[in-house]
């Protein structure tokens, strides 16, 4: 099935350092989903990006969705201890319609 | 309050004893699915469900099932639960698959020992 390449697998940054993490397919993504996932949490919806080019932001964090839809990143600026979680991207759809397929996740530290 | 419901939270089970994790919805959702995640793996679908009595396979479907005779409702069944199968197990539902969130479930540590 299609596959969903997410680096860097883990991250350590100190306090106040920025932090991106990139989100990679060989084929054409039709939609991305982002998602944050707190230590012994459970996933919870960041941002979907739909368009070519798209970006988006909240507050610290940058979204950007590839001109050819192939790629995504998720950037956020001066990093807080309350960052520190997992952050998945996302595709639904693809090569099948009912499937969501994510990404294997980045391991943010921020050291304080 | 809108949300996704799991249990149990934790289960310890042995190897070939029958167990089945629930998961039910609030929120009128026509779609749900079971992820599972592991280390270095990320979340992987299990099994989805586009509506009531409509489920495919998704990613590593190989040793569950599920049924979904109501709408709120997708349990996810392990017939003979082999060790392979502990994982931490997320159930997650959204109005649709396309363009809409996915809320989550709170996740059911499995043990299989």
């Amino acid at each position: 099935g299609q596959q969903v390449m997410q680096i860097p697998q883990y991250q350590h940054v100190q306090e106040g350092e920025d932090f991106t993490t990139y989100c990679n397919s060989s084929t054409t993504l039709s939609n991305i989903q982002w998602y944050k996932q707190r230590p012994g949490g459970h996933p919870v919806f960041l941002i979907q990006l739909v368009k070519s080019g798209e970006v988006k932001k909240q507050k610290r964090l940058t979204f950007q969705f590839g001109e050819a839809k192939k790629n995504s990143s998720l950037h956020i600026t001066a990093t807080q201890t309350t960052d520190v979680g997992t952050y998945f991207c996302g595709q639904a759809g693809g090569t099948s319609y009912g499937k969501l397929t994510f990404g294997q996740g980045t391991i943010l530290t921020v050291h304080p | 309050e809108a949300q996704v419901t799991q249990n149990p939270r934790y289960l310890i089970t042995v190897t070939g004893k029958k167990l089945t994790v629930t998961c039910s919805q609030n929120m009128n959702h026509e779609y749900m699915s079971w992820y599972r995640q592991d280390p270095g793996l990320g979340l992987r679908q299990i099994y989805y469900s586009m509506n009531v009595e409509v489920t495919d396979k998704g990613d590593v479907p190989e040793g569950y099932k599920v049924s979904r005779k109501e709408k709120r409702n997708f349990p996810l069944i392990l017939e003979s639960p082999s060790p392979n199968q502990t994982s931490l197990y997320f159930c997650a539902s959204s109005f649709g698959v396309m363009n809409t969130e996915a809320f989550f479930g709170q996740g059911t540590r499995l043990t299989v020992v």
